[in-house]
């Protein structure tokens, strides 16, 4: 069973404006961390921000954060003020924290940003 | 500290032949993971390591897949023989993690395999 998943392949942005990308996850495990991670066309791998299972205040880091809406399973990175710069490959990512923590990866979105 | 450090960063290698895929995560992590990136599956995890040892390798794809860790310094990846479907981009990525889950996996920069 897919456990993190991202529906939008792709979305668009003119600059300036602010963009949410879409993640649901599925766990029973009560104690679980969230992560955003940017893959730009260079091909690396960049954390922005995460959020843990317990934390009570959404996660902000600067232009990102996230909307997280437990209930619904949900951990949406929300980007503000979009720059040209943020156009790359989005991908949200769960750790599970009982016992052995592995990490895994939904299958992105490619996020183009316009003049 | 160098950040994860993978080896090498691009490998053209003839169908049927072994290929190792090296890496060094950073020091003091005990959790060590790699993944395969392709345009159809995205990130899939193949298999990660808990202070060495191997915890989950259900997303190796088939027995042609294998992976070590002999110490906490150094892990391989190795497909013999290698197929042409094997071509991708692996990471190797590693962390902190037993009792800190908050803690971000840092990744290396990929291998970029490409299997001909």
């Amino acid at each position: 069973a897919q456990k993190i998943t991202q529906t939008q392949p792709g979305m668009f942005v003119q600059e300036k404006e602010a963009v949410t990308l879409d993640c649901t996850y599925d766990t029973s495990d009560p104690s679980y961390g969230l992560f955003w991670y940017k893959q730009p066309s260079s091909g690396e791998m960049i954390f922005l921000i995460y959020q843990g299972s317990y934390d009570q205040q959404n996660a902000t880091e600067g232009r990102y954060s996230l909307n997280f809406q437990k209930a619904r399973k949900s951990a949406n990175l929300v980007i503000s003020a979009s720059q040209l710069g943020d156009s790359a490959m989005y991908f949200c990512a769960m750790r599970e924290g009982t016992g052995f923590q592995k990490l895994v990866f939904g299958t992105g979105t490619r996020l183009l940003v316009s003049p | 500290d160098a950040g994860v450090i993978q080896s090498p960063r691009h490998e053209v290698t003839e169908m049927g032949q072994e290929v190792t895929l090296r890496c060094k995560p950073i020091s003091g992590h005990d959790y060590l993971f790699w993944y395969r990136q392709t345009m159809m599956r995205g990130l899939e995890l193949l298999i990660y390591f808990n202070n060495n040892v191997p915890i989950d390798d259900s997303g190796m794809p088939e027995d042609r897949f294998s992976a070590k860790m002999p110490n906490a310094s150094f892990s391989t990846l190795k497909i013999q023989p290698s197929e042409p479907r094997d071509s991708a981009v692996y990471f190797c990525a590693s962390s902190l993690g037993t009792g800190r889950m908050n803690t971000e996996a840092f990744f290396g920069q990929g291998t970029r395999l490409t299997v001909v």
